[in-house]
């Protein structure tokens, strides 16, 4: 139990263009998920909690109109990382709250940007 | 601010030669103390929660434990398929369901 499942698992992108990564949580609801990024030898830095039916909320630094969250339903989240450059190029991962204590994470999203 | 140092950064082990990581912590209201593994590449894998000191727990031969500053987590006659980086996490009581993770530990078993 408690499976979630990221898409893409990697994506190589032109500078300039956006991209969507999706969290779905397989087996379970959950009301709330968080996005992440993590850079290489580095540990996970919390960049949004997102809520089902509301705005997400994003951390200090983190550029809410360039990294656009939708918590559409109960079992999935997206992320779109707009007008991506170089810089954003990272390994990006969700987890997602059952309720409870326990946070459960997804696989990560390897993206570049060229 | 919420703090999580974790040491050492890496730690190469002979398997069977057994060890602790260590995880000291800086919250205000500590709801909850986790413990993950991830493999390169992909995301963490949940092993412990911890919620008072002087708790422990184990799952096959890891062992958390936890104190009023920092937990422990015992790797008991390391097999390579324990190497991985192990990440320590809080949860404080001001900030709801978010986890500030530690830097992490990267374990090497070899043969």
């Amino acid at each position: 139990g408690a499976v979630v499942s990221q898409h893409p698992s990697w994506v190589i992108c032109k500078s300039g263009t956006s991209v969507k990564i999706e969290c779905r949580s397989l087996d379970f609801q959950a009301t709330t998920m968080f996005w992440y990024r993590q850079f290489p030898k580095q540990s996970l830095m919390l960049m949004a909690t997102s809520n089902e039916g509301s705005k997400a909320t994003y951390e200090q630094g983190v550029e809410k109109d360039k990294f656009l969250i939708n918590h559409a339903s109960l079992t999935l989240s997206t992320l779109t990382v707009t007008s991506a450059h170089p810089e954003d190029s990272s390994f990006y991962i969700c987890s997602a709250w059952p309720g409870g204590d326990t946070q459960y994470f997804g696989p990560g999203t390897r993206l570049t940007v060229l | 601010e919420d703090q999580v140092t974790q040491s050492p950064e890496a730690l190469r082990l002979q398997e069977g030669e057994s060890s602790s990581l260590n995880c000291s912590y800086t919250v205000s209201g500590l709801r909850g103390l986790f413990w993950y593994r991830q493999d390169p590449g992909k995301g963490p894998e949940f092993l412990f929660t911890l919620y008072s000191a002087g708790e422990e727990k184990e799952k096959e031969r890891l062992k958390a434990t936890l104190t009023k500053k920092e937990s422990f987590l015992h790797i008991t006659a390391p097999k390579p398929e324990d190497s991985a980086t192990y990440l320590c996490a809080v949860q404080a009581g001001a900030a709801g369901n978010k986890l500030t993770f530690g830097g992490g530990t990267r374990v090497l078993v070899k043969p």
